[in-house]
């Protein structure tokens, strides 16, 4: 099947430091990708929807300027978490589709922690 | 009222014991069913699409009821290997909507 990566897996910074998670899609084009986010024995929760040149669609509730995502190629999607706090350390994954009602393909998830 | 409602769990069963799981979605223009298992710490990973007509993959029956907005996933014979979080989503135009999950651990 279809193969998505993360980097980092796990990444743990300080307070108010910026982290920048990258999602690939490694042998498809995702015209469409998604980033969700999972707080311990919580199910995953979506962020935000990403098309391959524009601007992201993020949910209700979800800052966009705390959450920068960036679309820049249809194998490439990145996640900044700018000015990180403790209560953002969670865990963020990532998943890609080709097409409108196609598989999601997920990623292997980074642990963010912030102390 | 949540997207898609599932069982609280968690389920603590007997090797070899059945288990039914239940999920209920609230919008009834949804598209696609599906169920997700997803391992302590790990990405979630398909495990058997839903389909009206009901299917079965081994061990594993899956059951969609349009009319009621209900899904259920039926584990026969379970396995330590089993013991996961398992995930009910569905999709409406493209859109994935997450159940909470329920817990299950298969004991020896």
């Amino acid at each position: 099947g279809a193969v998505v990566s993360q980097h980092p897996s796990r990444v743990i910074c300080k307070s108010g430091t910026s982290v920048k998670i990258e999602c690939r899609s490694l042998d498809f084009q995702a015209t469409t990708m998604f980033w969700y986010r999972q707080f311990p024995k919580q199910s995953l929760m979506l962020m935000a929807t990403s098309n391959e040149g524009s601007k992201a669609t993020y949910e209700q509730g979800v800052e966009k300027d705390k959450f920068l995502i960036n679309h820049a190629s249809l194998t490439l999607s990145t996640l900044t978490v700018t000015s990180a706090h403790p209560e953002d350390s969670s865990f963020y994954i990532c998943s890609a589709r080709l097409t409108l009602l196609g598989t999601q393909y997920f990623g292997p998830g980074t642990r963010l922690t912030v102390l | 009222r949540k997207e898609v409602e599932q069982d609280p769990g968690p389920f603590n069963v007997p090797e070899g014991a059945t288990v039914a799981f239940n999920c209920t979605y609230s919008n009834s223009a949804s598209q696609s069913f599906f169920w997700y298992r997803q391992d302590c710490r790990k990405e979630p990973k398909l495990l058997m699409s839903v389909y009206s007509s009901g299917n079965e993959d081994g061990r594993f029956t899956a059951q969609l009821n349009r009319a009621s907005q209900y899904i259920s996933l039926l584990i026969r014979d379970s396995k330590l290997s089993d013991s996961a979080t398992y995930l009910c989503v569905v999709t409406s135009e493209g859109d994935m909507r997450f159940g909470a999950g329920t817990r299950l651990t298969v004991k020896p």
